[in-house]
């Protein structure tokens, strides 16, 4: 079965300092996959997607950037983190015609 | 561009009482369209999804929603609902089963009360 992994849960970050999120998808080949930002009652954010290795869309102008060096791996960085970088994020995949499916998500907190 | 729009961000209920959760969507073509649910501590979770087919699509937990093209909505209900259903509700529509992702409602804060 496919499982779907995201690191680290929580993160505590000055600002200025970069940041490196990882997402890992199992038991699955060529996913979509995406990054996601929730904010308490905004709901969830696309931020990034990506159809295949190296391939990256942006939905949003922002601090961040995001990458697929491998088929199932999908990160997210920046190099210097802002106060308003705080939030949760999440990863998520599809396949072809599925619905999405997510991490467990990273609590990222900018000080 | 798509966009989802959910009624209420908020809902407080007794257990046993009726739940329907509203969403409305905002795209011409053919969309698939879901319910997620976010229990407490917990990540996102399928509660149902709509492809095709028949229009009232049954999910996990006794939810339900109907798919009402016309209306551009698919909402959620369930006839009694539980304690155990105090969770965050996220509408989502995906147009054309396209790679592009998920576009999600604001969500709704669920509350039941024993």
């Amino acid at each position: 079965s496919q499982t779907i992994h995201q690191w680290p849960a929580t993160l505590v970050q000055p600002v200025g300092s970069p940041l490196s999120l990882e997402c890992t998808v199992e038991g699955t080949s060529n996913p979509n996959l995406y990054w996601y930002r929730q904010a308490a009652g905004r709901g969830l954010q696309l931020l990034f997607y990506s159809v295949g290795i190296g391939q990256i869309s942006s939905e949003v102008p922002q601090n961040l950037s995001a990458s697929r060096p491998q088929d199932r791996q999908f990160i997210l960085s920046s190099k210097k983190l802002l106060l308003s970088d705080s939030g949760f994020y999440l990863c998520a995949w599809t396949g072809a015609g599925t619905e999405a499916f997510f991490g467990q998500g990273t609590r990222l907190t900018v000080v | 561009a798509q966009s989802v729009s959910q009624h209420n961000h908020h809902v407080i209920l007794s257990e046993a009482a009726s739940l329907e959760l509203g969403c409305n969507y905002s795209y011409g073509g053919t969309v698939n369209l879901f319910w997620y649910v976010q229990y407490p501590g917990q990540h996102l979770q399928l509660l149902l999804k709509y492809f095709s087919g028949d229009p009232l699509v049954k999910g996990i937990k006794g939810f339900e929603a109907e798919f009402i093209k016309s209306k551009f909505s698919f909402n959620l209900r369930k006839p009694s609902v539980q304690w155990s259903d105090t969770a965050e509700y996220f509408c989502a529509v995906n147009a054309g089963g396209g790679a592009d992702g998920l576009t999600f409602g604001k969500g709704t804060h669920l509350i039941i009360q024993p």
